[in-house]
């Protein structure tokens, strides 16, 4: 079974911290997503990477960077924390880039900016 | 620009019976595929079933059986004979192929909660 490990379950943070989420994938998978997830809104796309050193943004990019320097590792960094960013996080892969592949998800990150 | 659309913020179902969960899509693309995830309240998503585009018949999976009426952009889950473990919230996604370089990226709609009741 394909396995996404992300780092934290919840994490509390201040106003201003840089903040790291980190998500690991065992199955050699090609691309690698981070959501917000928000109630209401479903979840939204902020970066995904399709290679090593790769990465595009997605529909709510701002506020956030990412870093994948190995296949099997995508962090999330949040460069100046704020409250807004108080929300459930949540890392997949999939395996190629067809269409039809599942997306695997992490147990997902609830993280609080106070 | 994909949209998905879930009308329903919360259905109830009794125990055995079955029950529809409504998506609807837009997309210009002629190749697409539908996914829908559950997600229970520990928080992990779950990939329950897939739909393309150009398939013909409809996607079942175990309980889990997707109608799918590409003339009304609907890609609706029927859940038959409901178990108290069902009860969740589910998520409608699509992703588009754009020449193959869609990166599997997915468009989620905004969730259905689903109660079953004894």
């Amino acid at each position: 079974d394909v396995k996404v490990t992300q780092s934290s379950r919840y994490l509390v943070k201040r106003t201003g911290e840089k903040v790291f989420l980190e998500c690991v994938q065992d199955m050699d998978h090609e691309n690698m997503f981070w959501y917000r997830q928000d109630p209401g809104l479903g979840l939204r796309l902020i970066y995904f990477s399709y290679d090593v050193k790769m990465k595009e943004k997605g529909d709510i990019p701002e506020g956030y960077s990412v870093s994948r320097e190995k296949k099997e590792r995508f962090s999330l960094i949040l460069e100046s924390a704020s409250t807004n960013q108080t929300s459930m996080y949540l890392c997949a892969s999939s395996l190629d880039r067809g269409g039809n592949q599942p997306q695997h998800f992490g147990d997902g990150t609830r993280l609080s900016i106070l | 620009a994909q949209k998905i659309t879930q009308t329903q913020p919360g259905m109830f179902v009794q125990e055995k019976e079955a029950v529809t969960l409504d998506c609807t899509y837009d997309t210009s693309d002629q190749s697409y595929g539908l996914f829908w995830y559950k997600q229970p309240s520990s928080g992990e998503m779950i990939f329950l079933i897939y739909q393309g585009s150009y398939d013909e018949q409809n996607a079942t999976e175990g309980r889990y059986s997707l109608n799918f009426q590409k003339a009304r952009k609907s890609a609706n889950l029927v859940i038959s004979a409901s178990q108290l473990g069902d009860s969740a919230m589910y998520f409608c996604a699509m992703s588009v192929y754009a020449g193959g370089t869609s990166y599997g990226k997915l468009t989620f709609g905004q969730g259905t909660i689903l109660t079953v009741h004894p």
